[in-house]
């Protein structure tokens, strides 16, 4: 158990909606990062917050956005869903904003229909 | 996005056997990870590596972080059957603040037949 928390952890919608995932890092993190797995891409990193703001962004599309709340639970919001967003989302965290292991939650399948 | 090189892609192993696998990246990291991943779950932690030369065993998993900062490998002692997964080597930037990673496509370690 990496002590990261992803929920939900299968999600099936359709296209043109918007979803929300969630994460709770492990205890005494201060960064979140977020990534997308699927076949053809791997694993691509989208967005990081360290306490509460944003440090980094990657890959990231505009439909798609994220924050991290006071408690550093990081929500991912993917809206005017497409097929081609149906992957694996997940969740790391790690103590500081720069260098250092990052542990993974298992993940969120998002399936669109 | 950027991705790192690594290889094998797949291969399968026999009870008993060492396995080797390599990552080459065109930029410079300062860290280097490893990551085994089996079906329906996150990636996990096997080995963080952060200085160049560096040689870092766990249990019968020995990586090292090559000189040039360009590359690392990972080598599995004696496999075992629960070594089949998906061996992911990632790589953290040089500079700045942010510490996302970036990821190969994987090695996938399958049982002989």
């Amino acid at each position: 158990d990496s002590g990261v928390t992803q929920t939900p952890k299968h999600l099936i919608t359709a296209t043109g909606q918007r979803v929300t995932l969630r994460c709770s890092p492990r205890s005494g993190d201060l960064s979140v990062y977020w990534y997308q797995q699927s076949l053809d891409q791997g694993l691509q990193f989208l967005i990081q917050y360290y306490n509460g703001e944003e440090r980094a962004k990657g890959n990231i599309l505009e439909r798609f956005s994220a924050q991290q709340f006071p408690d550093l639970h990081s929500e991912l919001n993917l809206s005017s869903l497409e097929l081609g967003d149906s992957a694996l989302y997940f969740c790391a965290s790690s103590v500081g904003g720069g260098s250092g292991p990052q542990h993974f939650g298992d993940g969120t399948r998002l399936s669109i229909l | 996005g950027q991705q790192l090189n690594q290889s094998p892609q797949s291969m399968f192993i026999q009870e008993g056997e060492d396995v080797s696998m390599n990552c080459t990246s065109s930029s410079i990291f300062n860290t280097w990870l490893w990551y085994k991943q089996d079906p329906g779950e996150g990636p996990v932690l096997l080995i963080a590596l952060y200085k160049a030369g560096e040689l870092t065993s766990n249990g019968r998993l020995t990586a090292q972080f090559g000189i040039t900062r360009k590359d690392s490998f990972l080598n599995i002692s004696a496999s075992i059957p629960s070594d089949v997964g998906i061996y992911f080597c990632a790589g953290q930037l040089v500079g700045g603040s942010q510490g996302n990673l970036i990821f190969g496509k994987g090695t996938k370690l399958s049982v002989k037949p």
